[in-house]
């Protein structure tokens, strides 16, 4: 079975530290993966995504950085991090497609809660 | 208009209720529909795929109406456990690997 790793769970930051957020995938391959951002009491937020090793597609403008450097591993980056960058980081990840080429759900890990100070 | 809208509630229910959530979407060309649950500072996790006109899974039925472009999520016979935010996704038609998420509505069953 597939399964999701992200780490760390929790993460305190000085403002103007860099950060580097990593998750794998286990159990597949060629999975589509994405970095969320929650506020709190607010809905999901994309940041980025990405359908294969090295293709990243951003989705706002924003200090972050995402990377894919193997396949099944997908990294979330800040040269200096701002006030604005808390927040609850989620990875997920997807098959490419399902039956008839729908949309297929999507799978989280178990969140990074980063506090900024 | 937002891609997705939920009514963020709080649902007040006691247990053993039946209760309903709505969720409204914009693009009449989506066809990938999901319910997922969180809990307060955890992870989504899947509920329920809707595919077709709608289907069941025990306690729960989730229901699609292109025509009106709404899907539902009914809980019945309610449990202390059903307590979280749900969440409505859609996929988004411009590009077929992102889900639009709703805010979510949060369901509260008393005892």
């Amino acid at each position: 079975s597939q399964t999701i790793h992200q780490w760390p769970a929790t993460l305190v930051q000085p403002v103007g530290s860099p950060l580097s957020l990593e998750c794998t995938v286990e159990g597949t391959s060629n999975p589509n993966l994405y970095w969320y951002r929650q506020a709190a009491g607010r809905g999901l937020q994309l940041l980025f995504y990405s359908v294969g090793i090295g293709q990243i597609s951003s989705e706002v403008p924003q200090n972050l950085s995402a990377s894919r450097p193997q396949d099944r591993q997908f990294i979330l980056s800040s040269k200096k991090l701002l006030l604005s960058d808390s927040g609850f980081y989620l990875c997920a990840w997807s098959p490419a497609w399902g039956d008839r080429g729908l949309n297929q759900p999507q799978h989280f890990g178990d969140g990074t809660r980063l506090s900024i100070l | 208009r937002k891609e997705v809208e939920q009514d963020p509630g709080p649902f007040n229910v006691p247990e053993g209720a039946t209760v309903a959530f709505n969720c409204t979407y914009s693009n009449s060309a989506s066809q990938s529909f999901f319910w997922y649950r969180q809990d307060c500072r955890k992870e989504p996790k899947l509920l329920m795929s809707v595919y077709s006109s709608g289907n069941e899974d025990g306690r729960f039925t989730a229901q699609l109406n292109r025509a009106s472009q709404y899907i539902s999520l009914l809980i019945r016979d309610s449990k202390l456990s059903d307590s979280a935010t749900y969440l409505c996704v859609v996929n988004m038609m411009d590009s077929s690997y992102k889900l639009i998420f709703g805010s979510g509505t949060r369901l509260l069953v008393r005892p």
